[in-house]
């Protein structure tokens, strides 16, 4: 069965740094893109960025570009989520999902969100 | 500009049908759509894709009662035999140029 297991809610202060996980099981994890999304509390979904294992080729929307690193690493079947410097705004749920290939670039298969609070 | 559009809100009656819409922006007519459940408190679980010739491809284990279909601009998402837990946000995601992805401001389903 082809799942998405993310790490567990952070609570951080304004200025640290963090990086978040999403393991893909259950199929050829260096084979499919895969991405994370933002949801602010209450707000809508928002598309942060891509990356192919394969290659590390990595896509970022220019809302996010600079903000955040997406990067993976293939012997751990494993993409990461990561800020340098965490801000109150960052506060969060994130959800890593899944590409389905075949020129098709909608999220197929989603992990279970990871919380991010940041707070002083 | 790639934008989708969807009406922030949507209702209708236990065991009815409803028909949520998503519009893409001029000049992307043409594009392929995805359609996102999100029930409360929970992630977001995917529907189905659907293409401008209104073709659809559903989701694992996704039930009869969801359909696509498309019209132009329009790519919609139809639930028939409406029950309580369709209740949530409908999301509608599409792409453009350099895999950029995009969601529709999502629609909230309140079943009366």
């Amino acid at each position: 069965e082809l799942q998405l297991a993310q790490s567990g809610a952070e609570v951080k202060k304004p200025g640290e740094s963090l990086r978040i996980s999403c393991e893909g099981s259950g199929y050829s994890f260096i084979s499919y893109w895969i991405g994370w999304v933002r949801q602010m509390p209450g707000k809508g979904l928002e598309w942060m960025g891509i990356i192919y294992p394969g290659d590390s080729d990595t896509r970022y929307s220019p809302a996010f570009q600079g903000q955040v690193t997406i990067s993976v690493d293939k012997s751990l079947s494993t993409a990461y989520l990561q800020w340098s410097s965490l801000k109150a705004s960052d506060t969060a749920m994130y959800y890593c999902a899944r590409l389905p290939g075949s020129g098709n670039y909608h999220f197929d298969h989603w992990g279970q969100g990871t919380l991010v609070s940041v707070s002083s | 500009q790639l934008v989708l559009t969807q009406s922030p809100s949507a209702s209708a009656s236990l065991g009815a049908s409803v028909k949520l819409t998503c519009t893409l922006s001029s000049g992307h007519s043409s594009y392929t759509i995805a359609w996102h459940q999100q029930q409360p408190k929970k992630g977001p679980r995917f529907l189905m894709r659907i293409k401008g010739d209104g073709s659809h491809n559903k989701g694992d284990g996704i039930p009869d009662r969801f359909s696509g279909s498309s019209s132009g601009a329009e790519r919609y998402l139809s639930i028939s035999s409406l029950q309580s837990d369709d209740e949530a946000d409908y999301y509608c995601q599409t792409w453009g140029t350099g895999f950029q992805g995009v969601f529709g401001g999502g629609t909230k389903l309140t079943v009366l």
